[in-house]
């Protein structure tokens, strides 16, 4: 069975300082790992997946298949990045989307 | 963007009564749609998954009889809570995959309180 783990329930940075919200996750084969934002009274969205590698508000994730991780990093924080974070593994397909238990970013000004 | 939308954000109903919840896809047709369910401050249990003209399937400790999905068309799913009870009282959150982006689409919620 697949896991998605996030082990920060609460990460406080401040502006302008860099951020790691750290996923590891569990499965035997080839997932496809995702990063969604809730901002605040706001639905959950996706912020970006790792086959597209793309950087999304200045947020990048890279899928580190040797240490089953898929953290996501900013290199300068921002207050309007204070929300919560998920990271999302699916199997393929959108068969099967597990969550992890969520990190929320808490920037100070 | 695609647009999901959920009905209502909020009920309460009485204990042993059903409450239906609708999940649409307001802009774009999807052949599935899953169903959620939130606790406080913990992640999202995926409760369903809800093809178009098929059976749901249920994740395992999800009784099919309590929860009933229907997907009728491709772009509504209903999910009926039936007999509720106060335990059934929760954050309810549906998806909608988009075939065009292969991405998926959240709901804004439904919260449910049974009294």
């Amino acid at each position: 069975a697949q896991r998605v783990t996030q082990p920060e329930k609460l990460l406080s940075v401040f502006k302008g300082a860099p951020v790691e919200l750290k996923c590891n996750y569990s499965y035997s084969g080839s997932p496809e790992l995702f990063w969604y934002v809730q901002y605040s009274r706001q639905r959950l969205q996706l912020l970006l997946r790792h086959i597209s590698r793309e950087s999304i508000k200045g947020f990048t994730a890279d899928l580190n298949k040797g240490e089953t991780s898929f953290h996501l990093k900013k290199p300068f924080a921002q207050e309007e990045d204070s929300a919560m974070y998920y990271c999302a593994l699916t199997t393929g397909g959108y068969q099967k989307v597990t969550f992890g238990t969520g990190t929320k970013l808490q920037v100070i000004p | 963007g695609a647009v999901v939308s959920q009905h209502p954000s909020r009920v309460i109903c009485k204990s042993g009564t059903s409450v239906k919840i609708e999940c649409r896809s307001l802009d774009f047709q999807a052949t599935t749609m899953f169903w959620y369910r939130q606790f406080p401050k913990k992640s999202l249990m995926l409760m369903a998954t809800s093809n178009e003209g098929s059976k749901a399937t249920y994740e395992q400790g999800v009784e099919k009889d309590k929860f009933l999905i229907n997907h009728a068309s491709l772009t509504l799913s209903t999910l009926t809570v039936t007999s509720a009870h106060p335990e059934d009282s929760s954050f309810y959150i549906c998806s909608a995959h988009s075939p065009l982006t292969d991405e998926q689409y959240f709901g804004p919620g439904t919260r449910l309180t049974v009294t």
